[in-house]
């Protein structure tokens, strides 16, 4: 089945000690995103690539970056992670079609998630 | 900027029960909305979806309309059953403005279902 994997589903890490958490997907989709959901909070996002294009968020920390190497494959690199950053990851993929302003819109589809601890 | 408002919860129902999760928006264009659902310890998956004014979007028995007049798109469903114990997001998009789509997530609304 075409999906979207998260690898690990349960990741520990020390403070200060960079973490690299990864997605990858089946879809071919040209979109990847990533989210930060906190504990009893709504799915934030931190960035998305378009194609190869990276698009970051306003208001997320430096702390922050991602890589997209090709199609399949995304990371969240978090370079030293904070007790603030423990959180579950998701990543989600969709298939962006047309120019900006585009009304098309296609469905995006989530991992299983990552959660992170902060130790 | 966009925002999605709906009720948090927790909420305890028994099975059978009927079942409405209000939903609000601000937008500044025309949204598409959605249900989310986010099942124990799994990613969240789509439940149903509007992309424009009075659409009905329907799955596994639940409903949502899209209300422009009152901005509002709230889930209901006649007759929830244990399984449907889970978290729900309501999410607007902006339909691409920025090249691809954002969603914006409500806080969610979790709900247990007795039997």
């Amino acid at each position: 089945d075409a999906m979207v994997i998260q690898n690990p589903r349960y990741q520990v890490t020390q403070f200060g000690k960079p973490v690299t958490l990864s997605c990858s997907q089946t879809l071919n989709h040209n979109v990847m995103y990533w989210y930060q959901q906190k504990s009893s909070q709504a799915p934030k996002l931190l960035f998305h690539y378009y194609d190869k294009d990276f698009n970051n968020e306003a208001d997320t920390p430096d702390n922050f970056q991602s890589r997209r190497p090709n199609t399949s494959f995304c990371f969240l690199d978090i370079r030293s992670p904070g007790l603030g950053d423990a959180a579950m990851y998701l990543c989600a993929t969709s298939r962006a079609l047309g120019t900006s302003g585009s009304s098309s819109y296609n469905e995006q589809f989530f991992g299983p998630g990552t959660r992170l601890t902060v130790l | 900027g966009d925002s999605v408002t709906q009720m948090e919860g927790p909420v305890t129902l028994s099975e059978e029960a009927f079942l409405t999760i209000n939903c609000t928006y601000t937008a500044t264009g025309y949204p598409s909305l959605f249900w989310y659902v986010q099942y124990p310890g799994e990613g969240l998956q789509l439940l149903l979806k509007a992309t424009k004014a009075d659409d009905k979007g329907s799955n596994k028995g639940f409903e949502a309309t899209y209300r422009k007049e009152t901005t509002s798109f709230h889930l209901e469903k006649g007759s929830v059953q244990v399984s449907d114990s889970a978290v729900y997001f309501c999410a607007l998009s902006d339909n691409g403005q920025g090249g691809s789509e954002k969603l914006v997530f409500g806080k969610g609304m979790k709900l247990t279902v007795n039997p």
